[in-house]
């Protein structure tokens, strides 16, 4: 496709449930970025892949959030035992690579909402 | 404290005028800045990168960066309706980002 894609572009589930989100990148991208944006909070880091593989997991808030890439495409971010501070907006992006300047694309988010 | 500070705004401007938005970052590792655009429920994207203090233009677009007071600035001239948006800082350091909070622009007719 022409750009970053993510499914759905809205989730409402029940305090407990577990969430799935997809991202499917742009096709040759080798990096994929997931962040979650809150209100006022700006962009918080939660994990990248360098192809298939997960370098830097440091931003995921805690256990309960887990992400993997498969052929070095789609990605999926799982939730489980959601709770209400896990709503937000969930951003994918992609990248050439990860060097300094390579620039991310983003896609339109998933908009979760834990009730 | 966070590593890049934004003010979240909302800023109000009426359309013509120069908006003027800025941040802040702590760590003077950061090498490349950048300034993204976020239109409501869409997601950002990139406006302006630089990697060496003073000024880049870009039609109505100036990227502003001062490493030695590590603040970074974008100015936006004859501001239009449709520049209304957040407009997002970003810094870089090893490939990593570190992204402000986002500023809510608001140009009023």
């Amino acid at each position: 496709g022409a750009g970053v894609s993510q499914s759905p572009s809205n989730k409402v589930t029940e305090k407990g449930k577990d969430v799935e989100l997809r991202c499917d990148p742009i096709s040759g991208h080798t990096a994929l970025y997931w962040y979650r944006q809150s209100l006022g909070q700006g962009l918080e880091f939660l994990i990248y892949f360098q192809g298939n593989s997960a370098p830097d997991k440091s931003g995921l808030p805690s256990d309960r959030f887990s992400a993997e890439r498969t052929g070095g495409s789609v990605s999926t971010l799982t939730i489980q035992r959601t709770q209400q501070e896990d709503s937000a907006v969930y951003l994918c992006a992609s990248s050439f690579g990860t060097g300094n300047y390579n620039e991310q694309f983003f896609g339109p988010g998933t908009r979760l909402t834990v009730l | 404290q966070k590593e890049v500070e934004q003010d979240p705004g909302p800023l109000s401007v009426p359309e013509g005028a120069i908006v003027s938005l800025n941040c802040t970052y702590s760590n003077s590792a950061f090498q490349y800045f950048m300034w993204y655009r976020q239109y409501s429920r869409k997601g950002p994207e990139l406006l302006m990168y630089t990697y060496s203090s003073g000024n880049k233009e870009d039609g109505r677009f100036t990227a502003q960066v001062d490493k030695s007071s590590k603040y970074i600035s974008l100015f936006i001239r004859d501001s239009q309706p449709s520049d209304s948006a957040t407009y997002l800082c970003a810094v870089v350091s090893w490939g990593k980002f570190q992204f402000g909070a986002g500023t809510q622009v608001v140009v009023t007719p």
